[in-house]
């Protein structure tokens, strides 16, 4: 049974601090994603990680994959009020012959205060 | 484009009743999915399919079923709701390697 850790599940910071959002998982897996959801909103595609030590950067936001530690990264730099939300990671086993859907952790909540 | 469509946006049943939620997309995306979101719980997968005809059960299947008639459609039955029910119910599709999710439906089960 494929399981997805995120820490830390909440996440108080200030603006213009850094800090990083892990994800562990435990089998092997294809791919790792990145999403955000803002209150009562869907599921916003931030990051797909498709092979060990990939790196994405998207703004202020940086994700990286670590597949031999099973292991993602959502590294936050000089945050802004804009970017508090709820943050997921989700891994699939996808492999080619079908798509069995995503495993998802129990999200991140981050509040970036003034 | 619209991408991926739920119906309705919000809900709300009795005990016992039964409803359909309907998901549809544009995009010929073969594969399919029903997710229920609960407060702490993250997403967790319901069914979903990998085709025109195809369902299979995900981690949570009890007391929902799915038909895919139409290769654009996801439908997701409740034949008797029960209050563990309520929840946020995502459709989602994919092809071949990210997923497009639908704006949810809200569920309440009084």
């Amino acid at each position: 049974e494929l399981k997805v850790e995120q820490n830390p599940l909440f996440l108080s910071m200030q603006e213009g601090k850094n800090y990083t959002i892990y994800c562990n998982y435990s089998t092997t897996s294809d791919r790792l994603y990145w999403y955000r959801q803002d209150p009562g909103k869907s599921l916003e595609s931030l990051f797909v990680l498709l092979s060990n030590g990939a790196v994405k950067q998207e703004g202020r936001l940086m994700a990286s994959l670590d597949t031999k530690a099973r292991l993602s990264t959502l590294h936050i730099t000089a945050a802004v009020h804009d970017l508090s939300a709820t943050y997921f990671c989700a891994v699939t086993m996808y492999s080619g012959g079908g798509a069995d859907g995503l495993t998802f952790g129990k999200g991140t909540h981050l509040i970036i205060q003034p | 484009n619209a991408g991926v469509t739920q119906t309705p946006k919000f809900r709300v049943l009795k005990t016992g009743q039964s409803m359909t939620l309907l998901c549809a997309q544009d995009m010929n995306h073969e594969y399919m999915y029903w997710y229920r979101q609960d407060p702490g719980m993250g997403l967790r997968l319901i069914h979903y399919s990998v085709g025109e005809g195809t369902t299979a059960k995900g981690e949570v299947p009890d007391g929902y079923n799915v038909s895919r008639l139409k290769k654009q459609n996801f439908l997701l039955g409740l034949e008797s709701a029960a209050p563990s029910q309520t929840s946020v119910y995502f459709c989602a599709s994919s092809f071949p390697s990210e997923a497009f999710f639908g704006q949810g439906t809200r569920l309440t089960v009084v």
